[in-house]
């Protein structure tokens, strides 16, 4: 079965801050999606990695897959407030196509 | 991205009632959709696999008699909790795959069962 780890599941920082989240798995997967979730509302896809290494960068958002592609991670310059949310991490490789999640990293900005 | 709509957002039903959830995708075809559940802080949680033209694909532990689905055409997907009991309460949400490896999230339907 495969898993993915994500990490921390609590940040709350003040405005201005870094942060990372990571996501991790000893499975190989084809692909990872990270996505952000606001309250009473459906996941909204913010970037896709797909090779191993790839570095992909979202205005203050730094995505990066790794080599192996069994991780990956966010990182957040200079976090905002309207940067609070619920942040999965999700692999592509389900049995029946479907997505497997990490338990979410809830993030809370404070002004 | 691909747009997905689900309908109704939020819905209150007593115990013993049925209710159905559709899920659209509104401007590509999706001959397969997901289904999830969402318990409050939690991640999302895999109930089954909808396929259009045969029978939905479900999660074990997950009572296919009690959460059916329909597949109806290549746009539409519907959800109905049969016999809703309080413990089904929960954030309904249903996906559809779109170019290639990514996955497109309906806003999601409230479900409250009094």
């Amino acid at each position: 079965t495969q898993l993915l780890e994500q990490s921390p599941q609590f940040l709350s920082i003040q405005e201005g801050e870094n942060l990372t989240v990571y996501c991790n798995s000893s499975s190989v997967f084809s692909s990872l999606q990270w996505y952000r979730q606001e309250p009473g509302e459906g996941p909204v896809l913010l970037v896709t990695v797909v090779t191993g290494g790839e570095v992909k960068k979202l205005k203050r958002l730094t995505f990066q897959f790794g080599d192996a592609r069994k991780d990956s991670s966010l990182h957040i310059t200079a976090a905002q407030p309207g940067d609070t949310g619920l942040y999965l991490c999700a692999g592509h490789g389900g049995s029946q196509g479907n997505l497997i999640f990490g338990k979410g990293t809830k993030l809370s900005v404070k002004p | 991205g691909a747009v997905v709509s689900q309908h109704p957002s939020r819905v209150i039903c007593k115990s013993g009632t049925s209710v159905k959830i559709e899920c659209r995708s509104l401007d590509f075809q999706a001959t397969t959709m997901f289904w999830y559940r969402q318990f409050p802080k939690q991640s999302l949680m895999l109930m089954a696999t909808s396929n259009e033209g045969s029978k939905a694909t479900y999660e074990q532990g997950v009572e296919k008699d009690k959460f059916l689905i329909n597949h109806a055409s290549l746009t539409l997907s519907t959800l109905t909790v049969t016999s809703a009991h309080p413990e089904d309460s929960s954030f309904y949400i249903c996906s559809a795959p779109w170019g290639g490896h990514e996955q497109y999230f309906g806003p999601g339907t409230r479900l409250t069962v009094t």
